[in-house]
């Protein structure tokens, strides 16, 4: 699914560092999620964005604070994070999912992030 | 919340056998999803199927929503099909993914 896109494809960062993940897709979805993905484990849903307000939070630490300015546009900073959210950061997005049977939902590339 | 569990966890096959991978849930579903995540951490949309039969090139998948499993069909496999395979299913219409523990096949040469 290269329809949507993520930025950067790698991040290692200390544990003092500010940075921020970026996901972008153009095909006029108006839901977009962020997934986190451990080794050898399936994704887990961390947020959902729908018509840019923030629908779901899955209880995620506030050091992950996401962030969408615009409807194509999803951002995710980060904020003195711990060694085990060392992971893969997966971004989706869907079509309109509210009060409708729900749509697919289309994955980026991921970005994978080390924390030393 | 819903339960998927993906059988077998894993499977070894000979490149140009067929192989059947099952999805089952827990509760009704209004969105199922196959993913194929390749060796490089990309995952890829199979298909989108909360019911009935599709089919893509080798890989046909069915979903009986009243008997609440899913099955992935590979034919003919190749190299290039290895990875671990993913089910994903949501009930709500918050699209809230649910993700099996995936099926991690193998085919060699």
């Amino acid at each position: 699914d290269t329809e949507v896109t993520q930025t950067p494809k790698h991040l290692v960062m200390g544990m003092t560092n500010k940075k921020s993940l970026k996901c972008e897709q153009h095909m006029g979805h108006r839901a977009m999620y962020w997934y986190k993905q451990k080794a050898k484990k399936p994704p887990e849903l961390m947020f959902v964005y729908s018509y840019e307000k923030l629908s779901i939070n899955e209880s995620v630490p506030s050091r992950f604070s996401p962030e969408c300015p615009n409807s194509s546009l999803l951002n995710l900073h980060l904020h003195a994070l711990q060694p085990e959210d060392s992971a893969l950061y997966l971004c989706a997005s869907s079509q309109d999912r509210t009060g409708r049977r729900n749509q697919p939902q289309h994955f980026g590339d991921g970005t994978r992030l080390s924390i030393l | 919340g819903i339960q998927v569990e993906q059988s077998p966890p894993d499977l070894i096959l000979q490149e140009g056998a067929n192989s059947t991978l099952r999805c089952n849930f827990s509760d009704s579903v209004n969105n199922l999803q196959w993913f194929h995540q390749n060796p490089w951490g990309q995952l890829i949309n199979l298909f989108y199927i909360p019911s009935g039969t599709k089919q893509n090139g080798r890989l046909s998948a069915t979903t009986v929503a009243t008997e609440r499993y899913s099955l992935l069909y590979i034919s003919s496999s190749q190299t290039t099909d290895s990875g671990v395979y993913f089910c994903a299913v949501a009930r709500d219409s918050w699209g809230k993914l649910q993700f099996g523990a995936g099926t991690q096949v193998v085919v060699t040469p």
